[in-house]
């Protein structure tokens, strides 16, 4: 069974300041996808990022970037700069492969607020 | 703008009553699901659908229906609702080639008293 641990139930730092969200997961399969949603106050879940396993290059995208680390079985996201409207609830999650329906499993959240 | 609507932002409900979360979706897409979130729990899929009439358990069915007849609307159904049902409830839906990127509607506030 799949599983995904996101350790930090919340997280606060000042303006400006860089900050790690931890993702660990456990799969059996050897093909599966991860992925971040952001779900800012107005409650809509927003995807930002989808990785594949046999793709471990780390990936930025404007203050944000992920550590993909299959030894660790980690999908780490950072977020540089941090800024009061980057304050949300973010979720990792993961699909295997072998899955119909792709349905993916969610960790539990971590909620970032960013003080000004 | 393409969306996922649902129909209430709020809902107070009694103990026992047959209770309607409405979604719509204007993107024509074929997967739709239906999920509740629950603090320390993240989001637990209930239903999914990939067509018009056809439907999946998630990881918790148990009190829950579900009713797709058009392709833009998914309905959620709690025949008789009870107080471990308080919760919020997200739908979602996704294109049929690209499944896993979910786009979300605002979510439904349920709360059973």
């Amino acid at each position: 069974a799949q599983k995904v641990t996101q350790a930090q139930t919340e997280i606060s730092v000042v303006e400006k300041e860089d900050v790690t969200l931890d993702c660990v997961y456990e799969t059996r399969d050897t093909t599966y996808y991860l992925f971040w949603y952001k779900q800012p106050p107005s409650g809509e879940l927003v995807f930002l990022i989808r990785r594949n396993s046999f793709d471990e290059q780390n990936e930025i995208s404007g203050r944000y970037s992920w550590n993909f680390q299959k030894s660790t079985s980690s999908f780490n996201f950072t977020i540089t700069a941090s800024q009061v409207v980057d304050s949300a609830v973010y979720f990792c999650a993961l699909s295997e492969a072998w899955s119909s329906a792709r349905q993916l499993t969610f960790g539990s959240g971590t909620q970032l607020t960013v003080l000004p | 703008d393409v969306k996922v609507t649902q129909s209430s932002r709020y809902l107070v409900k009694r103990t026992g009553e047959k209770v309607f979360l409405e979604c719509v979706q204007d993107m024509d897409h074929e997967n739709m699901f239906w999920y509740r979130q629950d603090p320390g729990l993240g989001l637990r899929l209930i239903y999914f659908s990939y067509d018009v009439k056809m439907k999946e358990k998630g990881d918790i069915p148990e009190g829950y229906s579900v009713s797709r007849e058009k392709k833009e609307r998914f309905s959620l159904i709690l025949e008789s609702a009870s107080t471990n049902q308080t919760s919020m409830y997200l739908c979602a839906s996704s294109p049929a080639g690209d499944s896993e990127k979910l786009f979300f509607g605002s979510g439904t506030q349920l709360s059973v008293l």
